[in-house]
């Protein structure tokens, strides 16, 4: 079956533009979390959504960054006012999901990435 | 904060070697630990993961790793690598189940020479 997908696979743009990522999830998979990955680091979280609903934006480093998922399925990461700073690998994983608490573990499947350059 | 630490930026070994690549965790529960590779423009594949019971845990393309709660480590191992084994490695954990964010450590860069 079809893996996360990620578009655009690259995007370039210039400082203080406006940028949005889209991440396709498994059909299914109801969590779904956004990841960046900057140059010689390990990824680090951004976003989670359980559904609809943003679970958790502890990860989000500012409030230039926004991410939706209106219908529970294909999800938005939004950056306005792009910094070279923010050029990185953005990635995007999803899994089925579920309840806290639970005593299950699902695993994250993760797309290819969109790489960001911020000129 | 629960933490992984991968003390090795980049190690190089000779094909049909042997490999280890060393994670370190701080965390005060019981550890949920993860071993993932990033090829070249691929996504992070799972490798392995403990969560309890047997400390050596084996997973796919003939890698192990073995929980060891005194040393706080938690490293990966393969007896013989192989060139399609040249890739990032990244050690991951969460801390419970429902939010599984992951916290990553920094990747261990792994080379193979022939």
């Amino acid at each position: 079956g079809a893996g996360v997908s990620q578009t655009p696979s690259n995007k370039v743009t210039e400082k203080g533009k406006y940028v949005e990522l889209r991440c396709d999830p498994i059909s299914g998979h109801t969590a779904l979390y956004w990841y960046r990955q900057s140059l010689g680091q390990g990824p680090e979280f951004l976003i989670y959504f359980q559904g609809t609903g943003a679970a958790d934006d502890s990860g989000l480093p500012n409030d230039r960054f926004f991410a939706v998922r209106p219908e529970g399925s294909v999800s938005t990461l939004k950056i306005q006012r792009t910094e070279r700073g923010d050029s990185a690998v953005y990635l995007c994983a999803s899994s089925l999901g579920g309840l806290a608490g639970r005593s299950t573990y699902n695993e994250q499947f993760f797309g290819p990435g969109t790489r960001l350059t911020v000129l | 904060a629960q933490s992984v630490t991968q003390p090795d930026i980049h190690i190089t070994v000779s094909e049909g070697a042997s490999l280890e690549l060393r994670c370190n965790y701080s965390y005060g529960a019981t550890p949920y630990l993860f071993w993932y590779v990033q090829s070249p423009g691929q996504g992070l594949q799972l490798l392995l993961k403990y969560f309890s019971g047997d400390t050596l845990v084996q997973g796919i393309k003939g890698f192990e790793a073995e929980f060891k709660r005194s040393q706080s480590s938690f490293n990966l191992r393969k007896p013989s690598v192989h060139w399609s084994d040249a890739a990032e490695y990244f050690c991951a954990s969460i801390s419970n189940f429902g939010n599984e964010k992951l916290t990553f450590g920094t990747g261990t860069r792994l080379t193979i020479i022939p």
